[in-house]
């Protein structure tokens, strides 16, 4: 069965400082990994997704993340936080033989100016 | 800005009313999901369609969830009889493909529903 962890629930920091959120997978084959973002009262929208090739994927607003199959994850990285990045991350997990993707239970950064 | 087309944004209803919500999905996106998502942001997929045909579902056996993606008109979920625990967002997504794969997904801001 697919399954995502996101192990920090919530992640404080201040503006301009760098930033890691965590990702953990879990599935038999290579997974396809997506990084959703949800800002206040707004639908999900895509920040990247990996499905091969570079294990380092570049997204939108300078956001990156790196795909590790020895560590089974994702992490989403960006090297200065505005204030602005403050909304709950999702990562989210599918795969060629499922027509559903799996979602994490997110983590709510809150950038401190 | 999404243009995944969600109404109404927020639904408040007592327990045992119905409660029904629309979708409007991306223009030529055949591939229509919904998703639950509880106030712990966990996400529980509902069902998708392709075109107007059903793709995958839960097992909605309380038989209290329907949907359906007609031709022509917007997507719609339906709770029969409210209950306190469907209070919620529900999500409507869109996509070129079936979900599986690379494809990404569209989403509309969703419907706030509660049950009191």
């Amino acid at each position: 069965a697919q399954s995502v962890t996101q192990p920090d629930a919530r992640v404080t920091v201040s503006e301009g400082a760098s930033l890691q959120l965590r990702c953990k997978y879990s599935y038999s084959a290579t997974p396809y990994l997506f990084w959703y973002v949800q800002y206040p009262r707004q639908g999900l929208q895509l920040l990247l997704k990996y499905y091969s090739g570079d294990p380092v994927v570049q997204g939108v607003n300078s956001f990156e993340a790196e795909f590790s199959k020895s560590n089974s994850s994702f992490h989403l990285q960006k090297a200065s936080v505005h204030w602005s990045d403050s909304a709950v991350y999702f990562c989210a997990l599918s795969s060629s033989n499922t027509n559903k993707v799996v979602f994490g239970t997110g983590t709510r950064l809150q950038v401190l100016p | 800005n999404s243009k995944v087309i969600q109404t109404p944004r927020y639904l408040v209803k007592g327990q045992g009313q119905k409660a029904k919500m629309r979708c409007i999905p991306e223009k030529g996106h055949p591939v229509v999901f919904w998703y639950q998502q509880n106030k712990n942001n966990e996400f529980k997929f509902l069902i998708n369609f392709q075109n107007q045909e059903v793709l995958q579902q839960i097992d909605m056996t309380e038989k209290r969830f329907s949907a359906e993606c007609p031709s022509n008109s917007p997507c719609s979920l339906e709770i029969q009889s409210s209950e306190a625990g469907d209070s919620a967002l529900y999500l409507c997504a869109s996509s070129f493909g079936t979900g599986g794969g690379n494809e990404r997904l569209f989403f509309g801001h969703g419907t706030k529903l509660s049950v009191l």
